[in-house]
């Protein structure tokens, strides 16, 4: 089954901050954030490994509460370029090296 | 960073002809590749997993004569769609993680570097 993502979509104007949030029904490994653009390959954005782990590049973090199987994935004063749509991708307990994919989330950045 | 090549970037075909989907990974060797089907505005369905010398693994309610995949060597990977009909339209991404080769377990804190996505037509 997989991770359910919200919000499904959010518009937001340039500057403004999202909260992306990815929920698993399943006990997780790992998780990984990815941002498509349309037409094109998700590209990777970061891991979070441990439990309670946050990571974060430039205006992008996340953190991965193990416990409640959650990610959630910030965007701080969002750029243009931020336009797309946001998967989570899991990894089960011990390793099993498929992602699941999240439901996505649509992200918009108008100026 | 590692680099994964799909080829064809878009394909149309008539209906009941079989189209060849290829995904390589450049720079580093894959035992294990993942071949995902993606419909608009969906996300990414894991299809099967390809196996380098084995059988490929399927998800469940794929199925497995239509998509017939071979892994023959370390970097390739291929997917056919054979019999293609118009709902098998679709985008199909193939992707692969860093292995440690020894083990034939994966890298901790590997990332999946996906082909370019291939969009296929069938008409």
């Amino acid at each position: 089954q997989q991770p359910v993502q919200s919000p499904q979509a959010v518009i937001l104007r340039e500057g403004e901050d999202a909260v992306i949030n990815c929920s698993s029904s399943k006990a997780l490994y790992s998780v990984h954030w990815y941002r498509q653009k349309h037409g094109e390959a998700p590209v990777f954005l970061m891991i979070l490994l441990k439990g309670g782990e946050q990571k974060g590049h430039e205006k992008i973090s996340a953190s991965f509460n193990e416990k409640k199987q959650q990610s959630s994935l910030y965007l701080t004063a969002s750029q243009l370029s931020y336009s797309g749509t946001y998967f989570c991708g899991t990894e089960p307990r011990f390793g099993n090296e498929k992602l699941t994919f999240g439901t996505g989330t649509r992200l918009t950045i108008i100026p | 960073g590692a680099v994964v090549s799909q080829h064809p970037s878009w394909v149309i075909c008539k209906s009941g002809t079989s189209v060849k989907i290829e995904c390589r990974s450049l720079d580093f060797q894959a035992t294990t590749m993942f071949w995902y089907r993606q419909f608009p505005k969906q996300s990414l369905m894991l299809m099967a997993t390809s196996n380098e010398g084995s059988k490929a693994t399927y998800e469940q309610g794929v199925e497995k004569d239509k998509f017939l995949i071979n892994h023959a060597s370390l970097t390739l990977s291929t997917l056919t769609v054979t019999s293609a009909h118009p709902e098998d339209s679709s985008f199909y991404i193939c992707s692969a993680r860093e292995q440690d080769l020894r083990g034939r377990e994966f890298l901790l804190n590997t990332e999946a570097f996906f082909g370019q996505g291939t969009r296929l037509t069938v008409v």
